[in-house]
Parts: C-alpha cells; structure tokens; sequence
C-alpha cells in the first residue's frame, strides 16, 4: 500500500489567514493526489483532484500544487466555514488510500 | 444529478456478516470510465479506503480486509452491494459510498451521506 502521511495534524487559525497543509506519499504518485474537505457528521466533499484542478464549484481561494511525493493545499484567506478537516487521497494505485487528516481550526 | 445513499443495519454483532447497499441515481454503473468505492470512519478517525468496483467489473480490495470483504453491482438495480463477514467491533464506523470517475485523474466526486453501523453484543 501507498502510505499518505498529512502535516500538520491540526492547526489553528484565524479567519483571514492563509493555511498551508501539506501531504507526502511513500511512493512517487505522479499527479494522482486528491483533496476532500470534511465537516462534522457531514460526507466529505471534493476540492481538488489531480493535484492542482479545482473541482467544479469550489472558491479559489484554494488551491493546490505538487508532483511526485510531496503535495499541498493552501487556502488563500481562511473563511468560517473552511473550519473543517482535510485529506488527501492517493489514486495512482489501488488501494487509494487517504492521509490522516489536518483539522483547521479556530484560533 | 448525481445521489448515493448507504441503507443497511445500524446494528450488527460480532462474528456476524454486514450487507451494506448503495442505491443511486443520475448515472450508470455499465458506463466507461465509472465506478463506485466504499470507504469508512470510525468514531473520531480518519478515512478508510475498503474497495471499488468498475463499470468493466473490475474489482479492487483493501489488502488488509480483502479477506472479509466482496462488492458486487446490479446495473439494473443502480445499486452497488458491500458485504463484509465476521464483524469485530472494531469495525463500528459511518460507511460511505462515493461515485468515483476514472479518466486522466481518478477521484469520488459524489458521496453519499453515510451509513453509521455499530457492532455490539
């Protein structure tokens, strides 16, 4: 199995502030790195797939970037309701499996 | 539209077998290029790849639960079927099914809401 391994695990933030979380993988993955957003009892929601395509409707106040191993997700300027949990997910190969999560919270 | 929805027990005890359904709408599973995941949470943690099944009915496993787990789809039902035997309760989670596209990227673009099973005597 491909190991994603998230940092930081949690972070606190305020609203306006931009948020760097970051996602390296054990093996090179090309661009096959997905972001999801989630919030408390809620599906998770996509952001962004291959790495840098904004999924269709979501601000662009995030983004992402990367290749290979190491990959990132920066929200621009952080608004209430980013306070959430996000995870990224490898689908270069199966099992496509999912960081820990970085939980962006309320400073 | 694309919708998903888990149904199955909320309920199940050890060593017992759960069946989890997908039932959705707004495409078809018999489509290139479709297919249709499973994944789960335990109480607090994070995401859990379990296993996908293709439009071609390719099948893929999470290595360690390949042993207890099976999908199945019925294309004409638009439903997707999750079975997973000798339930531990360890395996209490919300179970999520997710539309996932394949093409030049692969990525769950539609999620169902969740299915949360408790395994208890």
């Amino acid at each position: 199995d491909i190991q994603m391994t998230q940092s930081p695990s949690s972070l606190s933030a305020s609203v306006g502030d931009g948020v760097t979380i970051t996602c390296r993988a054990s093996q090179i993955i090309s661009n096959y790195l997905n972001w999801y957003q989630q919030k408390p009892g809620k599906a998770p929601k996509l952001l962004i797939y291959a790495a840098s395509s904004l999924f269709s409707g979501v601000p662009s106040r995030f983004s992402g970037s990367g290749s290979g191993t190491d990959f990132t997700l920066i929200i621009s300027s952080l608004q209430p309701e980013d306070f959430a949990t996000y995870y990224c997910q490898q689908t270069f190969s199966a099992p496509h499996t999912f960081g820990g999560g970085t939980k962006v919270e309320i400073k | 539209q694309i919708t998903l929805k888990e149904s199955g027990p909320t309920l199940v005890k050890p060593t017992q077998t759960l069946t989890l359904t997908c039932s959705f709408s707004g495409f078809s599973l018999s489509i290139y290029g479709v297919g249709v995941g499973w994944i789960r949470q335990p109480p607090g943690k994070a995401l859990e790849w379990l296993a996908l099944i293709y439009w071609d009915d390719e099948e893929f496993y999470s290595p360690s639960l390949k042993s207890r787990l099976t999908i199945t789809k019925d294309t004409s039902k638009n439903q997707v079927v999750l079975t997973m035997t000798n339930m531990d309760p360890v395996d209490t989670a919300t179970y999520f099914c997710a539309h996932l596209l394949f093409g030049d990227a692969l990525y769950f673009d539609y999620w169902g809401q969740g299915a949360l099973v408790t395994v208890s005597s």
